[in-house]
């Protein structure tokens, strides 16, 4: 079945750079119109998309975070990595990683348990 | 990339049918049949209940079902159950990125 798990520190300090693993089993991140996506929500805040990274290496970033955001991934190790650069306490949310679906549209079909960042000195 | 509007929250009572709006603008929602909806329970992660504005997903419950007319998406449940009670989200991918609601809080009543 399609897993999907996110992995990194909890606690953050101000400035630093985050960065955040996500290991999928159940597919590949070769297959065909598919990629994974990550996704953010503070606590009792909405969800907010951040960068979604194709099979074919083809990455796309939220506009407002661009600058601060770098998705990679590694296929063997079936394993999407996440930096957010200069973090700051607005920053505290927990992260999703989903795997993205592409069909007539695309959407994120599967979603990991999330992990709590929190940024703190 | 703006925040597509959903209401705060909406309630119903066992039994009755519900419906959430969602509004985008015709760049998003308007443009493209790219939209999405998710369920998230309190301490949970997000579930796909609708793609594609209208699609349901196998395994969810044919109560749930959505539409698009002009810029405004909705999500439609019937018959509503204590279980449905939850979060909302709406999102509508753009062709490169993807952009979320705010978020319907539903209180079965």
């Amino acid at each position: 079945q399609v897993t999907l798990k996110e992995s990194g520190p909890v606690l953050v300090k101000p400035t630093e750079t985050l960065t955040l693993t996500c290991t999928v089993s159940g597919f590949s991140l070769s297959n065909a119109r598919m990629g994974v996506s990550w996704i953010r929500q503070p606590p009792g805040k909405a969800l907010e998309w951040l960068a979604h990274i194709f099979s074919n290496d083809e990455k796309s970033y939220s506009t407002s975070l661009k600058s601060r955001l770098t998705i990679s991934k590694d296929t063997s190790k079936s394993q999407v990595v996440l930096t957010m650069t200069n973090m700051d306490p607005v920053d505290t949310a927990t992260y999703y990683c989903a795997r993205m679906r592409c069909s007539t549209s695309c959407y994120e079909d599967y979603w990991g348990q999330g992990t709590l960042v929190t940024v703190s000195s | 990339q703006s925040a597509l509007t959903q209401p705060a929250s909406v309630s119903g009572s066992p039994g009755q049918s519900i419906t959430i709006s969602c509004t985008g603008t015709s760049s998003d929602v308007g443009y493209y049949n790219y939209v999405s909806w998710y369920q998230q329970h309190p301490g949970k992660a997000p579930k796909l209940m609708i793609s594609d504005v209208s699609n349901r997903p196998s395994g969810v419950s044919n109560r749930f079902s959505g539409s698009k007319s002009g810029n405004t998406a909705s999500l439609t449940i019937s018959g509503l159950q204590a279980e449905d009670e939850a979060d909302y989200y709406c999102s509508s991918y753009t062709g490169t990125t993807l952009v979320f609601g705010g978020g319907t809080k539903l209180t079965v009543l």
